[in-house]
């Protein structure tokens, strides 16, 4: 059982290029989550989905898109990088909607834009 | 909106003294559920502790404990018998359920209090 596992755990970018992080959990949860990280903060949510074939928007969306085509992966697009989008990114899951339900967590993707 | 405050960057306490890391939180829902997350350097997310706003008691889990004051809007976690191993970001996070929420019950997440443990 590996809970969440996230690739690739390091990259970067130069400014303009694209990328796709891939996350996945093998625990069947329902809900996955995109989250960002900057130092000294807390995280953010980027995008979520409720279940497979579904997304939505989280508190900072802008810059990246997500797809959910399988129950267990959630990937996260960035299109166009730019070097606000320098983060670490967690991706995390959870069961469906028990307020009780911790979420678990990737690694996380350390990601750096020139 | 919701909002998690974290008021103490940093801290320090001495090995096997007991430590309190405060969290305050706004929301206007009924119902909520309160989380600490560790965070060590090695960067991954680590669930220690949840209470639910309906909970009479306030939780434990072996070292961690939460200190639980609704009246007040805090929920600060207590550290038992410090060890080395503790030093690590510690963050506070609320969840809304569904319907109150509709981002999917989305944690929002404090800023984090840095705790070191001196030997």
């Amino acid at each position: 059982n590996a809970g969440v596992t996230q690739t690739p755990k390091f990259r970067v970018l130069k400014t303009g290029q694209s990328m796709t992080l891939l996350c996945a959990q093998d625990m069947n949860h329902e809900y996955m989550y995109w989250y960002r990280q900057d130092p000294g903060m807390g995280l953010r949510l980027i995008h979520y989905s409720v279940g497979e074939g579904t997304t939505a928007k989280g508190e900072v969306p802008d810059g990246y898109n997500v797809s959910r085509l399988k129950k267990q992966n959630f990937l996260l697009g960035l299109e166009s990088a730019a070097p606000s989008q320098t983060s670490v990114y967690f991706c995390a899951s959870s069961y469906i909607r028990l307020l009780y339900n911790e979420q678990f967590f990737g690694p996380g993707t350390r990601l750096t834009v020139l | 909106a919701q909002k998690i405050t974290q008021t103490q960057p940093g801290m320090f306490v001495q090995e096997k003294e007991a430590v309190t890391l405060d969290c305050t939180y706004d929301t206007s829902d009924p119902s909520y559920g309160l989380f600490w997350y560790k965070q060590p350097s090695s960067g991954e997310m680590i669930f220690l502790i949840y209470q639910g706003s309906y909970d009479q008691q306030n939780a434990t889990e072996g070292r961690y404990s939460l200190n639980f004051q609704k009246a007040r809007k805090s929920a600060n976690l207590v550290i038992s018998a410090s060890q080395l191993g503790d030093s690590a970001m510690y963050f506070c996070a609320m969840r809304i359920p569904y319907p109150y929420n509709n981002a999917g019950n989305m944690l929002t997440f404090g800023g984090g209090t840095r705790l070191m443990v001196k030997p």
